[in-house]
């Protein structure tokens, strides 16, 4: 079974430039995660998809970030305009249901860092 | 604000020694999860214990829980080289009306030959 993969892997760019994420995941899961994982912590909720639709993105900074899933199968997670503290790696990870007890599959992560 | 605390930060050991690394949390759980995270990779789910479990086994891993102490401790036996990651244990919470996974800052195991 193929895993959640993410592209790109990694991504260098200036403060208030934009930058884009994709994110693939496995098969038949219904509901998608992205997070944020600053160095030397651990990840970060930032929007959680059940499908199509937005179940939470209450840590997401509306005023820079956007998300979505159009079909309810891949996704994108946009920043713009960036600035030096969304220097993170952004994961991606997938899980079945929106059960928390479900395992949750994630990608490797694009590492990002504004310059 | 994080749920899960974990301790230590870093731990350096020697292959075959065993491992241990502690989680504590603030508010009532349905379960607990860790997950381990090689560098440069994204994470993979170890093992899940619920509320109303104590102990659970998987291969090396022994997971407790106590809810009174709201902590929960990993145990990695026999360590090896390839156990070298970051450990993070995630609690489901309720936030916002739903439960979602909200993880700790992790524990950086270091495994010696």
């Amino acid at each position: 079974e193929a895993g959640v993969a993410q592209s790109p892997r990694y991504k260098i760019i200036e403060k208030r430039q934009s930058v884009a994420f994709w994110c693939n995941p496995i098969s038949g899961h219904a509901t998608l995660y992205w997070y944020q994982q600053i160095l030397g912590q651990g990840p970060k909720l930032l929007i959680q998809f059940q499908n199509n639709g937005v179940v939470d993105d209450s840590q997401l900074p509306k005023d820079r970030f956007s998300a979505e899933r159009l079909k309810g199968v891949d996704s994108t997670l946009k920043i713009q305009p960036a600035k030096l503290e969304d220097s993170a790696v952004y994961l991606c990870a997938s899980s079945f249901t929106r059960n928390p007890a479900e395992t949750q599959y994630f990608g490797p992560g694009t590492r990002l860092l504004v310059l | 604000s994080q749920q899960g605390e974990e301790d230590p930060q870093a731990l350096s050991i020697q292959e075959g020694e065993n491992a241990t690394m502690n989680c504590s949390y603030k508010t009532s759980i349905n379960n607990l999860q860790w997950y381990r995270q090689n560098s440069g990779r994204g994470l993979v789910h170890l093992i899940l214990i619920r509320s109303n479990e104590r102990e659970k086994h998987s291969g090396r891993l022994r997971v407790t829980l106590d809810t009174s102490k709201k902590s929960s401790s990993l145990l990695i036996t026999a360590s090896r080289a390839a156990d070298t990651a970051s450990y993070f244990c995630a609690t489901d919470a309720n936030s916002g009306g739903y439960n979602k996974l909200i993880f700790g800052a992790g524990t950086r195991l270091a495994v010696h030959p």
